[in-house]
Parts: structure tokens; sequence; C-alpha cells
């Protein structure tokens, strides 16, 4: 079946670095979607991807869409202490999520 | 409260009897989702409703678990004769099909802890 795997499975960074978490799929993504999920609550939705090669910005937050749909990644940039917390792709039409990057930032 | 609910928030039983877990979507939205969460993973999709009708069940999903959504409203999720396997978070999640977005709303969770 479908895997959608995501490295790094964990990421340690002082505050003010950046941070890039990476999705990759074994099929052809339709869509993709981010969330975040803070330690102890439940998944938040950030985003979704739908064109190939997309790039969305939200603050500090780049998504990109693969060329092949087939890959996203979330980057970071100048982590701060409340960006902890695990980061999900998905695939949202298969209900896949990914393995997950669990981000702790240290101040 | 316009969020998802979800009772009891955490369930503690022996292994052998049966748990029923109650979700409350957001009261516009038609699609109702459920997960499974275990530690350090994401989110397993068990079964998702669209209005009253359950439209994909995972093949993961044994037969001693059971969901209804009666009238489209709220859900419940039925686990029969529990396993220490099942011991895992239980999440909701709803979203307002769209053309475009189909972003899920997830509630607390229930977490079940077979003993």
């Amino acid at each position: 079946g479908q895997q959608v795997m995501q490295i790094p499975q964990y990421q340690h960074v002082q505050e003010g670095e950046d941070f890039t978490t990476y999705c990759n799929s074994s099929t052809t993504l339709s869509n993709i979607q981010w969330y975040k999920q803070r330690p102890g609550g439940h998944p938040v939705f950030l985003i979704q991807l739908v064109k190939s090669g997309e790039v969305k910005k939200q603050k500090r937050l780049t998504f990109q869409f693969g060329e092949a749909k087939k890959n996203s990644s979330l980057h970071i940039t100048a982590t701060q202490t409340t960006d902890v917390g695990t980061y999900f792709c998905a695939d949202a039409d298969k209900l896949i999520f990914g393995t997950g990057t669990r981000l702790q930032v240290f101040p | 409260d316009t969020g998802v609910s979800q009772d009891p928030r955490h369930k503690i039983t022996k292994r052998g009897q049966n748990v029923t877990f109650r979700c409350d979507p957001i009261s516009e939205h038609n699609r109702l989702y459920w997960y499974r969460q275990t530690l350090g993973q994401g989110p397993e999709f068990l079964t998702y409703f669209q209005n009253e009708a359950q439209l994909e069940k995972s093949r993961l999903l044994s037969d001693r678990f059971s969901a209804e959504r009666p009238k489209g409203s709220f859900s419940t999720l039925e686990i029969q004769r529990t396993e220490q396997g099942d011991s895992a978070m239980y999440l909701c999640a709803s979203s307002w099909l769209e053309p475009l977005v189909d972003e899920q709303f997830f509630g607390p969770g229930t977490r079940l802890t077979v003993l």
C-alpha cells in the first residue's frame, strides 16, 4: 500500500535556526496537507497544496509541493519556541498521514 | 463552542470489555472522520462519513470496530472485546467538503487504555 514517509524523524534546533522537514510519498499525490500537533494536543491544519511545484508562505513557514507531486517540504525560518511540535504531511485524498517530524527548539 | 468535541476524554477498560466513544463535529460540517494515533506515530485512518453515509472503512479496521453517524450529526465508535493493542488515542475530525480545500478540524481525542 501507499506509504508517506517524513525525514527527519526528530530535529533539535537552537532558537533562531532554520528547520526543514521532507515528506515523500510512494505514489503520486493529488494534493497534500500539512498539520502541526503540539505536545499533548491534536493536529491542527496548516495548509493544503494542490499544484505541481506550488510554493506557499505563511509568515516564517514555506511549503513546497514537488514537480512530480510525490514529495513536499516545510521550511521554518528562524525557529521560535512556539514552533515546538510534530509536523505531519497528509495525503488528503487517501487520508494517509506521514510519519511526522518532531521539532524541539532550545531557547 | 464551535469546535469538535469528544467524550469521554479518557477511558480505562479491561481486556474483553466493549467501549463506545462519541464525537460531536462542528455543526455545519458534513464530513466526519475517525483516526487512531499511537505514541510517536501519525494519525491512522479508520473510517469516515459524509452526512450519515459511511463512505470508507480502513482495511486495518477489524470487525470488532463499528462506527455510526445517525442523522448525519454526532458519531459513535464502538470497539467490542477490547484488546491491549487497542490502547491508543482515538481522534475524531470533521470538515466541510469544499472543491478546493478539505481542512479537517480535529477534536481533543479519547485516550483508551486497555488493561
